[in-house]
Parts: C-alpha cells; sequence; structure tokens
C-alpha cells in the first residue's frame, strides 16, 4: 500500500495569512504515459463529508476559491491557502489514487491563530 | 444537482453484517461513473472500502476484501455495501461517494454519511 504521510499535524494561522500543507506518498504516484499525478486534496470541516479540492495534484475542482492550489509532483506534495479565511477552519486529507488500495494522509487540522 | 443519501442501521451487533445502501438523485447510475464507499472511525482519518460500477464490476480494499460485498441496483438507482462478521473497529461514519473519473480515482460527490456503531 502506498503510505501517505502529512505534516504538519495541526497549524495555526492569522486570517489573510498564508497556509501550507505538505503530503509525502511512499511512492511515487506520477504516471510519465499521462503526464499526471494520481493526487488529490479534500477539505473536512466538522459534521461534514469531505470536500473535494484538488484533483491531478493541481486542477481546482469547480467553485473551489482560487485561494487554494496545489502543487508538487511525484512523492511530494503542497496544498496551499493563500489568504486564510475564517471559513478555511477544517482538516485538509491528501489522498492518492495510483493504484489500490486508495490511501489517505492522516490529516491537517487548520486553525485561526 | 446529484445527491447521495445513505441509509442503514445505526447500531449493529458483533459479528454480525452491516448493510448499508446509498441512494443517488437526479442522475441514473446506469449512465455512467464509478460509486464508492469510504468510512471514518470517530476521529480518525478516512479509508477507502471500494467502489462499483453500474455494471457490477467491483474494486475492493484488501484488508477488508474477505467481509464486503458492493452490488449495485439500477432499478432503484441504488447501490449498497455489506460488511460481515463486524468487530467494534468497524464502528465509523460510512460515506458514498461518487468516483469523479475513470474507475478508482478522486470522489467529488458524497453523502452526509451515516454513522454505524458495532456494539451488543
Amino acid at each position: 500500500d502506498i503510505v501517505m504521510t502529512q505534516s504538519p499535524d495541526s497549524l495555526a494561522v492569522s486570517l489573510g495569512e498564508r497556509a501550507t500543507i505538505n503530503c509525502k506518498s511512499s511512492q511515487s504516484v506520477f504516471y510519465s504515459s499521462n503526464n499526471k499525478n494520481y493526487f488529490a486534496w479534500y477539505q473536512q470541516k466538522p459534521g461534514q463529508p469531505p470536500k473535494l479540492l484538488i484533483y491531478w495534484a493541481s486542477t481546482r475542482e469547480s467553485g473551489v476559491p482560487d485561494r487554494f492550489s496545489g502543487s508538487g509532483s511525484g512523492t511530494d506534495f503542497t496544498l496551499t491557502i493563500s489568504s486564510l479565511q475564517a471559513e478555511d477552519v477544517a482538516v485538509y486529507y491528501c489522498q492518492q489514487y495510483y493504484n489500490t488500495p486508495l490511501t489517505f494522509g492522516g490529516g491537517t487540522k487548520v486553525e485561526i491563530k | 444537482q446529484v445527491q447521495l443519501q445513505e441509509s442503514g442501521p445505526g447500531l449493529v451487533k458483533p459479528s454480525e453484517t452491516l448493510s448499508l445502501t446509498c441512494a443517488v438523485s437526479s442522475y441514473s447510475i446506469s449512465s455512467g461513473y464509478y460509486w464508492g464507499w469510504i468510512r471514518q472511525a470517530p476521529g480518525k482519518g478516512l479509508e477507502w472500502i471500494g467502489n462499483v460500477h453500474h455494471s457490477g464490476i467491483t474494486y475492493y480494499n484488501p484488508s477488508l476484501k474477505s467481509r464486503v460485498t458492493i452490488s449495485v441496483d439500477t432499478s432503484k438507482n441504488q447501490f449498497s455495501l455489506k460488511l460481515t462478521s463486524v468487530t467494534a473497529a468497524d464502528t465509523a461514519v460510512y460515506y458514498c461517494a461518487r468516483v469523479i473519473v475513470g474507475v478508482t480515482t478522486a470522489f467529488d460527490i458524497w453523502g452526509q454519511g451515516t454513522m454505524v456503531t458495532v456494539s451488543s
């Protein structure tokens, strides 16, 4: 199984400041045949299901604010919230879909400082 | 817009079978997409259970494969999860979701989830 390791476990950021979350996979999730990283980011607020933010490592899902961006390739990925808003308080998860079983990171909790 | 809704018993006894259904609205399952089940133990992360296509093709997490069956009922526009021989470790919120593209990729539409507790 591909192990997904997120860091940090939690972070507190001031409103309007940048938040950066990292995710590392135990093996590359990049397919050279189609030049795609099989990788996604989700946001989960308390009592709600996860919400897809980013897929193919950097493609923003429809309706997701452009302050959310995904970057990285191979084994190292980053989710950046360029200007943290109060509604961004949540737990963020990464996921690989390079192969089965699909696996998720342990989550990063984002709070307001 | 497409909506998913899980249903089923909230309490299951140890060693029994957990059975859940996911009703899909505003989209015909027969039209395409793969559909999946994911669970989340209290205070924990996400665990993929498996995916199903309207044709009946399934993909399971090997860690659960011996106990899991996912099936689809196109006449009712729903798909189902059965997990046998449950223990307390199977206590979780169970989500159904749509696979955004392909067979086993990301999930773009999720149900609200249903809490299942395994206890005598």
